[in-house]
């Protein structure tokens, strides 16, 4: 069946690193893919997406391009800020957006140090 | 209110007992969704509503649970004879409509621990 794999946390950074964190899927068909994030006592919330294959989805200073080569949708922002520490999701919508039934990874926790 | 609320935010219950848990969407949004995240995990699909319909609960586990959303607006999930497995964060969120960039807003969850 269709599957996210996302890295193992926590992450920690210290303030303006470069992040990545990796995403990979299993899919039949075309999915969309997304990353979800979710900040402290806060809900999840959409962070940015992608609907077809070598789109970028970009947000916040988030940046992530939909590979359909390697089934991947790795994260990354060039410089990380202490209020960008949050647990961060990547999941992908089986029928191509047209619900938002969606498959989620594991989670990533982001831990950024001043 | 701004945001999808959901009630109780904590639920402590015995095995065996029946629970109720309400959200309250966003006003406006038509899909409607829950979620289960156990710990450790990615949330995982429960259900979804379009409207008043349950136009696909393939995600939930067993004739246990149940969900409803009457008039289109609150939704409740109902569990009966609960299970320590049942254990974990049901999370419930909007849309404005059943997907094609109209994208979820999540509430913060009820926790659920089945002593």
């Amino acid at each position: 069946g269709n599957s996210v794999t996302q890295m193992e946390g926590p992450v920690t950074l210290s303030e303006e690193a470069f992040l990545t964190i990796n995403c990979t899927y299993t899919a039949t068909g075309y999915p969309s893919l997304f990353w979800y994030v979710q900040y402290p006592g806060e809900g999840l919330q959409l962070l940015l997406k992608a609907t077809k294959a070598d789109d970028k989805g970009s947000n916040k200073g988030f940046e992530a391009t939909y590979r359909k080569e390697t089934t991947s949708f790795h994260l990354e922002k060039g410089s990380v800020q202490v209020s960008d520490s949050a647990v961060y999701f990547c999941a992908l919508s089986e029928d191509g957006g047209a619900t938002n039934k969606l498959i989620f990874g594991t989670g990533t926790l982001l831990a950024v140090q001043p | 209110g701004a945001g999808v609320s959901q009630t109780p935010s904590n639920k402590v219950t015995e095995k065996g007992k029946y629970v109720e848990l309400r959200c309250d969407p966003i006003s406006g949004h038509t899909a409607l969704y829950w979620y289960r995240q156990s710990l450790g995990q990615g949330p995982e699909f429960l259900i979804y509503f379009q409207g008043t319909g349950a136009a696909d609960d393939s995600g939930l586990p067993n004739d246990r649970f149940f969900a409803v959303r009457p008039e289109g607006s609150v939704s409740t999930l109902k569990i009966q004879r609960t299970e320590r497995g049942d254990s974990a964060v049901y999370l419930c969120a909007s849309s404005f409509d059943s997907g094609r960039g109209s994208p979820l807003h999540f509430g913060n969850g009820t926790r659920l621990t089945v002593t």
